[in-house]
């Protein structure tokens, strides 16, 4: 059973730039999180998202970002205009249906922004 | 808002000692506490986990403990091994609309040969 998927694991950008990440649950999970890990710091919440719906997106900056899980394909995490204060590890984690606890995470996208 | 508190924020224990990391929520209403542990460059991975109803939880070499009137929960690796040297973060959710993880700031185990 594959865990969580994301890519690309490393993304570098210059400032102005969009960032696209991109996480497929593991198999079975219908439930996808985004958080954000600045270096040296914790993960920060940031969106949950089940198919086709934003549930939760307290932790999401107001301007530049969004974030979507369409009904087929992976759940992505869009960043347009790209900051160096966006370098940071992206990582997403999944759950199964019913809002199961356990979050499993991916191997996570390490944005650098030049 | 939510905020959870962990302490200390290293931690150089020797091969074979014990080691204990200790959390603190804010959010009464928590009642899901996972543990992860993350290497260096790695994905943070559940190591073990408690929910609220339990006071206690064992797995092998690690046990949580969780005290709700006191709304703290701590970690407590036995017999460490250098191979348990990781950053290690607790986290508090509550059941409802959103099962979001509140993080804490995370404890840079040391386990010395």
């Amino acid at each position: 059973n594959a865990g969580v998927m994301q890519n690309p694991r490393h993304l570098v950008r210059r400032r102005g730039q969009e960032a696209r990440l991109r996480c497929s649950p593991m198999k079975g999970h219908s439930h996808v999180y985004w958080y954000r890990q600045l270096p040296e710091e914790g993960l920060k919440f940031m969106v949950y998202l089940q198919k086709e719906n934003i549930i939760d997106e307290s932790g999401m900056p107001k301007e530049r970002f969004s974030a979507e899980f369409p009904k087929e394909g992976p759940s992505i995490l869009r960043i347009q205009q790209v900051v160096r204060g966006d370098s940071a590890a992206y990582f997403c984690a999944s759950s199964p249906p019913g809002g199961g606890y356990e979050q499993y995470f991916g191997p996570g996208t390490r944005l650098t922004v030049t | 808002g939510e905020n959870v508190e962990q302490h200390p924020s290293t931690l150089s224990v020797q091969e074979g000692d014990s080691a204990v990391i200790k959390c603190t929520y804010s959010d009464s209403a928590s009642n899901y506490f996972p543990w992860y542990k993350q290497e260096l460059g790695k994905r943070p991975q559940l190591i073990i986990d408690i929910r609220s109803n339990v006071g206690e939880k064992k797995d092998q070499r690690i046990a949580v403990t969780l005290n709700k009137t006191a709304k703290h929960f701590s970690l407590h690796i036995t017999e460490t091994q250098p191979e348990d040297s990781a950053v290690y973060f607790c986290a508090a959710s509550k059941s409802g609309a959103t099962n979001k993880l509140i993080f804490g700031t995370g404890t840079l185990l040391a386990v010395q040969p």
